[in-house]
């Protein structure tokens, strides 16, 4: 079983359209995230919910927004897509054990997302 | 402001040998964490090995160890006995205590050589 599962793995598309991205994780986190990995492998932070609220908010284009319908979910949905926004966008999750200890990302495969 | 730096963009070792990845950050942080990952041409960012910065004892996972220095900033990763599966980019992340964000160093690129 697919711990983190991103939809779709690859995704090229025109610019001036609008697209979604899903990621589920079966593990029971509380926390998902989204990154960005640029065509350097730079890999920089979006967005964070953590059971269902929003805890991090970067300095994203307000064209891109992300959806957390449940805990076990977190979508990216990007209007009006331009050149720049093609990258690898990788979802990610994270358990927390309430006693603030810091466990690593489990991460999707990543979407590959080309702008065209 | 937090950074990581990885300072080697690109690193090669014989197969079987023994290869360092450095790192160092810069944090006014006392209490953090400490990772590295490895993402190999699949695309795939896999946990290799994890640090608290409290330990002092350095972290290890079979082939791989780190050597942490926390009056230093550094937390470098050590592969021994390296195998053609080890080549990847390899990551270094920092992430305080309290926060849900990781800041990533720029990468590594690890080849091994037959």
């Amino acid at each position: 079983d697919t711990a983190v599962s991103q939809t779709p793995k690859y995704l090229v598309t025109q610019m001036g359209n609008d697209k979604s991205i899903k990621c589920e994780q079966n593990l029971g986190h509380d926390t998902m995230y989204w990154y960005k990995q640029d065509s350097k492998k730079f890999l920089k932070i979006m967005f964070s919910y953590n059971n269902k609220e929003l805890i991090i908010n970067e300095t994203v284009p307000n064209r891109f927004s992300p959806k957390s319908p449940d805990k076990a979910h977190l979508n990216l949905h990007i209007n009006s897509l331009e050149l720049g926004d093609s990258a690898v966008y990788f979802c990610a999750s994270s358990p927390s054990d309430g006693w603030g200890n810091v466990y690593g990302y489990t991460f999707g495969s990543g979407t590959r997302l080309t702008v065209v | 402001a937090q950074t990581v730096t990885q300072s080697q963009p690109e690193m090669s070792v014989q197969e079987a040998e023994t290869v360092t990845l450095s790192c160092t950050y810069d944090t006014s942080e006392s209490d953090y964490y400490l990772f590295w990952y490895k993402q190999p041409p699949s695309r795939q960012m896999i946990l290799v090995i994890r640090q608290e910065a409290y330990k002092q004892q350095n972290a290890t996972e079979n082939r791989f160890s780190v050597n942490f220095q926390k009056a230093a900033k550094s937390f470098s990763l050590k592969i021994s006995d390296s195998q053609l599966g080890d080549a990847a980019m390899y990551f270094c992340a920092y992430r305080p205590s309290g926060t849900y964000k990781y800041i990533f160093g720029t990468g590594t690129r690890l080849k091994v050589l037959a």
